[in-house]
């Protein structure tokens, strides 16, 4: 099995500034990554897939990169509805597997 | 409007059986996988298997393999997660979340979930 390792645990951000969120895989997953968004009480939300693309009606302030073993989530300025638990998960080979989450508070 | 929603939440007494359900609407349900994730009190999220409604094509994850039973009924469009011997460690919120058309053999990326179904299982 795939393991994902996320960093850092916990992310602590002031509003309006960059995020930068960490993912990588124990072996390679080529691009079969994608990002998720889960607040309290809600299911997750896609936010990205195939490592680099926006799924739909997500803002352009989320982006995402990397190949290979190495991910990286950004969100450029931080909204106060952006505050959440961020989950990557490769689907390049089964079990499909996630990291552990990172979560984004308020500085 | 295209949406999977979930069976409600469960209390279940060690031991006994259950059988959730995520109805898909909206869309061409057999033509899309359909995932069940777990995530457990505060916990990650775990990745249970994945069935294909158009075909019943199930793969389940190694460490969930034995433990539960996934299917779907592709005529009402609902997919199914069942325990046959309910335990205290079962004790979770579970997702169903829909994955890729037939062409992605089920290696996708999830763009639409359940509101997932809490079970709690207590003696």
């Amino acid at each position: 099995e795939i393991v994902m390792t996320q960093s850092p645990a916990t992310l602590s951000v002031s509003p309006g500034e960059r995020a930068t969120l960490s993912c990588r895989a124990s072996q390679s997953v080529g691009s079969n990554l994608a990002w998720y968004q889960q607040k309290p009480g809600q299911a997750p939300r896609l936010l990205i897939h195939g490592a680099s693309t926006r799924a739909t009606g997500i803002p352009a302030r989320f982006s995402g990169s990397g190949s290979g073993t190495e991910f990286t989530l950004t969100i450029s300025s931080l909204q106060s509805e952006d505050f959440a638990v961020y989950y990557c998960q490769q689907y390049n080979n089964w079990p499909a597997t996630f990291g552990q989450g990172t979560k984004v508070v308020i500085k | 409007e295209v949406q999977l929603v979930q069976s409600g939440a469960e209390v279940k007494k060690p031991g006994e059986s259950l059988k959730i359900s995520c109805k898909g609407s909206g869309y061409s349900f057999s033509n899309y996988w359909i995932a069940w994730v777990r995530q457990m009190p505060g916990k990650g999220l775990e990745w249970m298997g994945i069935v294909y409604p158009g075909y019943s094509d199930i793969t389940y994850n190694p460490s969930f393999q034995g433990q539960v039973t996934i299917s779907a009924d592709r005529s009402i469009s609902t997919a199914y997660l069942r325990w046959g011997s309910l335990k205290a460690s079962d004790t979770a919120i579970y997702y169903c979340a829909r994955g890729g058309s037939s062409t992605s053999y089920g290696f996708s990326s999830y763009d639409l979930w359940g509101q997932g179904t809490l079970v709690t299982v207590s003696s």
